[in-house]
């Protein structure tokens, strides 16, 4: 089966530009999660979907970040303004139903550098 | 507050060694433990979890409740095994993943 795919791989803005990530997750998952990797550190959720509804969105930056999931598929991250503590891999994970039990899928991320 | 630590950035082996990458965990609870492996060039995945009780590529993990821990073990290491491992936790009723700072294992031949 195809792997959950994002989009772009690499961007290169200036601060205070705004940047749109896009992730589109395995067929049939409902859950969508989308993660914050800074140089050095774990994984950190930022957003986490249950189909078009959000889950947990505890830890985004309501302030500078957005996130949607329109039809229950595909999904989008944005930032606006960008800051230089914004510069990180973008992760995108999607999972069957959520449950403990089953596994996140990720995608292969996007670079994010804030100039 | 949940927090998982894995004290060591880097770990060099040689290969045939033993290797033991080691993750301490707070939690109020009985988290499930997670580990993920991101190979060269590849994306992140999972290696193994706690309620598989499983061994994957000669991996197993054992948690130790008394010491909050969670050490991946591998008896003999092999070159392929160099990758930055994860390890995570989620509560029981949650599947939000909480990662430690990772740790990257080299093994020279």
């Amino acid at each position: 089966e195809a792997g959950v795919a994002q989009s772009p791989r690499y961007k290169i803005i200036e601060k205070r530009q705004s940047v749109a990530f896009w992730c589109n997750p395995i067929s049939g998952h409902a859950t969508l999660y989308w993660y914050q990797q800074i140089l050095g550190q774990g994984p950190k959720l930022l957003i986490q979907f249950q189909n078009n509804g959000v889950v947990d969105d505890s830890q985004l930056p309501k302030d500078r970040f957005s996130a949607e999931r329109l039809k229950g598929v595909d999904s989008t991250l944005k930032i606006q303004p960008a800051k230089l503590e914004d510069s990180a891999v973008y992760l995108c994970a999607s999972s069957n139903s959520g449950r403990v039990t089953d596994t996140q899928y990720f995608g292969p991320g996007t670079r994010l550098t804030v100039l | 507050a949940q927090r998982v630590t894995q004290p060591e950035k880097l770990l060099s082996v040689f290969k045939g060694a033993p290797v033991e990458l080691k993750c301490n965990y707070s939690y109020s609870g009985s988290p499930e433990l997670f580990w993920y492996v991101q190979y060269s060039r590849q994306r992140l995945q999972l290696l193994l979890r706690h309620i598989s009780r499983e061994s994957i590529k000669g991996f197993t993990a054992d948690l130790n409740k008394g010491e909050t821990s969670f050490h991946l073990k591998k008896p003999f290491a092999q070159e392929e095994d160099s990758a930055m491992y994860y390890c995570a936790l989620s509560g029981p009723y949650t599947d939000k993943l909480i990662f430690g700072t990772g740790t990257r294992l080299q093994v020279f031949p």
